[in-house]
């Protein structure tokens, strides 16, 4: 079993509307949960983090994690053609590990 | 404006001959890691540094190698470069206290 394991899509969502991208992990311990955006050809960026169970929002990106569940998403609202990307997720297993395990990654399409 | 910087950006190399990649951060950050990613694949983490203490994980190849001469420079040294690593190389940072890491702009492998 992959460690974090993503839909690679793609996954196709028209202009305007709600784009929601999903995570699950095996490591129950993992504490800290990171969403990058990775434009082709171009490397990582952050765009949320989140630690507790719950919703974080920041814009128009909602990040949402269920740890009973070993369950991370984000959602994007409001999807733009220039939110598509590929949305890698990153678990930190647990604290002081300094090291992201990373999912292959969601293939996101915004259709105008 | 602090940042993350790669160089080259693109390098081609030929088969057997040795390259090396530098890494430069303006951000001060404790922790410098490298990762290897190829089209369609997770971002595949080298080794890394915690100011100097050096972790190479398990299953990198001893063909590659880092320096890291002070906090602001990381290089990666491909000894004799296969067909096989091709690929993006990504530097990223964080410091000490957080865990967001942020990726510098990569570096394109191409190996004739």
């Amino acid at each position: 079993q992959k460690e974090v394991e993503q839909n690679s899509g793609p996954l196709s969502v028209p202009e305007g509307a709600i784009a929601s991208l999903n995570c699950t992990y095996s490591d129950r311990g993992s504490q800290s949960f990171f969403w990058y955006r990775q434009y082709s050809g171009k490397s990582p960026e952050l765009i949320m983090f989140i630690y507790s169970n719950g919703d974080k929002e920041d814009g128009r990106f909602t990040a949402q994690l269920n740890k009973a569940s070993q369950y991370v998403s984000l959602l994007i609202r409001d999807s733009q053609p220039s939110d598509s990307a590929t949305y890698l997720c990153a678990v930190e297993p647990n604290f002081g590990n300094e090291k992201l395990t990373f999912g292959t990654g969601t293939r996101l399409t915004i259709i105008p | 404006d602090a940042m993350v910087i790669q160089n080259p950006r693109y390098q081609v190399t030929q088969f057997g001959k040795p390259v090396t990649l530098s890494c430069s951060q303006t951000l001060n950050h404790n922790v410098m890691y490298w990762y290897q990613q190829k089209s369609s694949q997770a971002p595949k983490l080298l080794f890394h540094y915690y100011d100097k203490d050096f972790n190479n994980e398990a299953d990198t190849p001893d063909n590659f190698q880092s320096r890291r001469p002070n906090t602001s420079f990381c290089f990666l040294d491909i000894r004799s470069p296969g067909l096989g690593d091709a690929a993006m190389y990504l530097c990223a940072t964080r410091t000490g206290q957080t865990l967001e890491q942020f990726f510098g702009p990569g570096t394109r492998l191409t190996v004739l």
